[in-house]
């Protein structure tokens, strides 16, 4: 079966500090990857999706960098953190194209000091 | 432009009591329509899915939608809500490789 992992899953970072959360998945090949951002009390806020290795397409234009230096590993990243940063960042994975079920892993929930 | 509406921001509803999530969606051509859930500080599960064919369809944990193309609609039901029900609520949309999420809808069980 498919599983999916994010770590870490709390982190908590000075502001103007480098960022890199990683997504991996396990069980499926050549997925379409996601990363999203929830802020509190609001829905998803799309920030990027690959379709393949080295693909990325940045949906919000923003602090933030993404990375998919494998098939099944997605990476989000931060030359400089701003307080704006803050909130629940989200990978999930599809298979095929992105109307179909879209699969989350659990989540890291990153602060800014 | 496509969007995605969740008109109730917090529901409350009595534990064994039914229970209706309303979604609306605003898209050119037929969607795909999705509803998941999110416990607190997890990621969102995959409760049920709409893609085409019968326009009730069920889901796990004992949910079921129904697809109303002429209110543009696909509202979450449950007949006896459990307390371990409450959590939050999203409904999605896809179409054309493009897929939307509401704003939510949290719900919270009363014992």
């Amino acid at each position: 079966s498919q599983t999916i992992h994010q770590w870490p899953a709390t982190l908590v970072q000075p502001v103007g500090s480098p960022l890199s959360l990683e997504c991996t998945v396990e069980g499926t090949s050549n997925p379409n990857l996601y990363w999203y951002r929830q802020a509190a009390g609001r829905g998803l806020q799309l920030l990027f999706y690959s379709v393949g290795i080295g693909q990325i397409s940045s949906e919000v234009p923003q602090n933030l960098s993404a990375s998919r230096p494998q098939d099944r590993q997605f990476i989000l990243s931060s030359k400089k953190l701003l307080l704006s940063d803050s909130g629940f960042y989200l990978c999930a994975w599809s298979v095929g194209n992105s109307n179909q079920p879209q699969h989350f892993g659990d989540g890291t929930r990153l602060s800014i000091l | 432009a496509q969007s995605v509406t969740q008109p109730d921001i917090h529901i409350t509803v009595s534990e064994g009591a039914s229970l209706e999530l309303r979604c609306n969606y605003s898209y050119g051509a037929t969607p795909y329509l999705f509803w998941y859930v999110q416990s607190p500080g997890q990621g969102l599960q995959l409760l049920l899915k709409y893609f085409s064919g019968d326009t009730l369809v069920q889901g796990i944990k004992g949910f079921e939608a129904e697809f109303k193309r002429s209110q543009s609609s696909f509202n979450l039901r449950k007949p006896s809500v459990h307390w371990s029900d409450a959590a939050e609520y999203f409904c999605a949309v896809a179409s054309n490789n493009d897929m939307r999420f509401g704003a939510g809808t949290r719900l919270t069980v009363k014992p």
